[in-house]
């Protein structure tokens, strides 16, 4: 069975710093895809960003980066220049090719003023 | 619709009643996917449907929940003698087609109460 484990129940950044939110993951799997996903009170899953684990390039989206390291089976994800709209729940996610989504636990996001 | 369509936001039931929950997808989504998140968890995997086949039910927790997508469209997650474990928020997400690499959209949930 696939596990997705996200060591840090909260975090705090302060406003336009930059965070690392750590993810890491269990498989025996050789492709497989990754997502960090946000959801704001209004509990809304919102996409973040995606990795495809057969590509070697880490995804960036904007202010958003991921250090996908397959041997290590990591998957931290990187909020540069961090906006008070950034605090939300974030939930690192595995699927593999059937659509088996499995979620962390997430990491509860306050950013700072 | 714009976007993945979930009612009722809230339901409150007493214990041993009986729940329906909606799914409407994105227009023209093939797959369509229903997990339960617990409060302070993530969300866990319940069931998938592609078009109108019930392709995964691996994660409903028992033969209480039974999911439904008559016409490949809205979905309904049914909840039978409803206990308190039952207690969580419902999300629904449906994607373009069956292939894992397209995204899943979600809906804002069904938070269910069990008294």
């Amino acid at each position: 069975a696939q596990t997705v484990t996200q060591s840090q129940p909260e975090m705090s950044v302060q406003e336009a710093e930059t965070v690392t939110l750590s993810c890491t993951y269990d498989t025996s799997e050789s492709n497989y895809y990754l997502f960090w996903y946000k959801q704001p009170p209004s509990r809304q899953m919102i996409l973040v960003i995606r990795q495809e684990a057969y590509k070697q390039q880490n995804a960036t989206e904007n202010r958003f980066s991921v250090n996908f390291q397959k041997a290590a089976k990591s998957f931290s994800l990187k909020i540069s220049d961090s906006q008070l709209g950034d605090t939300a729940m974030y939930f690192c996610a595995f699927m593999k090719a059937d659509n088996d989504m499995r979620f962390g636990a997430g990491t509860r996001l306050t950013v700072k003023p | 619709g714009a976007g993945v369509s979930q009612s009722p936001r809230y339901k409150v039931a007493k214990r041993g009643q009986d729940v329906a929950l909606r799914c409407d997808p994105i227009s023209g989504h093939v797959s369509l996917f229903w997990y339960q998140q617990a409060l302070g968890q993530g969300p866990e995997f319940l069931t998938y449907f592609q078009n109108e086949a019930q392709l995964d039910k691996s994660g409903l927790p028992s033969d209480r929940f039974f999911a439904e997508r008559p016409e490949g469209s809205v979905s309904t997650l049914k909840i039978q003698r409803t206990q308190q474990e039952d207690s969580a928020v419902y999300l629904c997400a449906s994607s373009l087609t069956g292939l894992a690499k397209n995204i899943q959209y979600f809906g804002a949930g069904t938070r269910l109460s069990v008294l």
